[in-house]
């Protein structure tokens, strides 16, 4: 099966500019989430999705940081403005639905460089 | 709430060597657990996970964990390092049965050097 794919792989940005990342998830997946992982840091939650529901944004910035999961399908993550501290590698991931045993799979990452 | 404690940042081991990589956990309710590898520049890719069943799971490359409850332990093994191994791992957990979903928490990582 065809895996989750983040685009772009890569983005320079200055800080104050805006940015927004795409990931489309595994066909079939209800759900979907947002990670950032900080250089030397575990990836950490940004937001849960399921289907086209917010099941958890409690750690999203919500004053500079949006996504939106329109049809339950494709998810966009969106920064404005950016913020130094935002350089980080934001990672898609997407599981069958919600059950605590199914295996969340990650894209490659979008790798986010604020100067 | 549930934390994750990988213990090591780095970890060096020759090749031949046992890899042990650890791991504690902290969770209110029965875990689920899970190992995941990073190679550079990619995404995340399940090593092995514990879902309740058998307390010792084997996952792929080589790499086993045994979960122990009295030690909230969920360490990763393999008998004989390989120079493919060399990569990032980490440890996550989820909430299990509890219905709290499959959001996971992870650690901040050990990253595994394998010396010839």
């Amino acid at each position: 099966e065809a895996g989750v794919a983040q685009s772009p792989r890569y983005k320079i940005i200055e800080k104050r500019q805006s940015v927004a990342f795409w990931c489309n998830p595994i066909s079939g997946h209800a759900t979907l989430y947002w990670y950032q992982q900080i250089l030397g840091q575990g990836p950490k939650l940004l937001i849960q999705f399921q289907n086209n529901g917010v099941v958890d944004d409690s750690q999203l910035p919500k004053d500079r940081f949006s996504a939106e999961r329109l049809k339950g399908v494709d998810s966009t993550l969106k920064i404005q403005p950016a913020k130094l501290e935002d350089s980080a590698v934001y990672l898609c991931a997407s599981s069958l639905d919600t059950s605590g045993a199914n295996v969340l799979t990650f894209g490659a990452g979008s790798r986010l460089t604020v100067l | 709430a549930q934390s994750v404690t990988q213990l090591g940042s780095h970890v060096s081991v020759s090749e031949g060597a046992l890899v042990l990589l650890r791991c504690n956990y902290s969770s209110s309710v029965p875990p689920y657990l899970f190992w995941y590898v990073q190679y550079p520049n990619q995404g995340l890719q399940l090593l092995l996970k514990y879902t309740s069943a058998a307390t010792l799971v084997k996952g792929i490359n080589g790499f086993e964990a045994e979960f122990k409850k009295s030690e909230t332990s969920f360490h990763l093994t393999k008998p004989s390092a390989h120079m493919s191994d060399a990569a990032e791992y980490f440890c996550a957990v989820s909430e299990g049965l509890t219905g709290g979903g499959n959001k996971l928490t992870f650690g901040t990582g050990t990253q595994l050097k394998v010396e010839l």
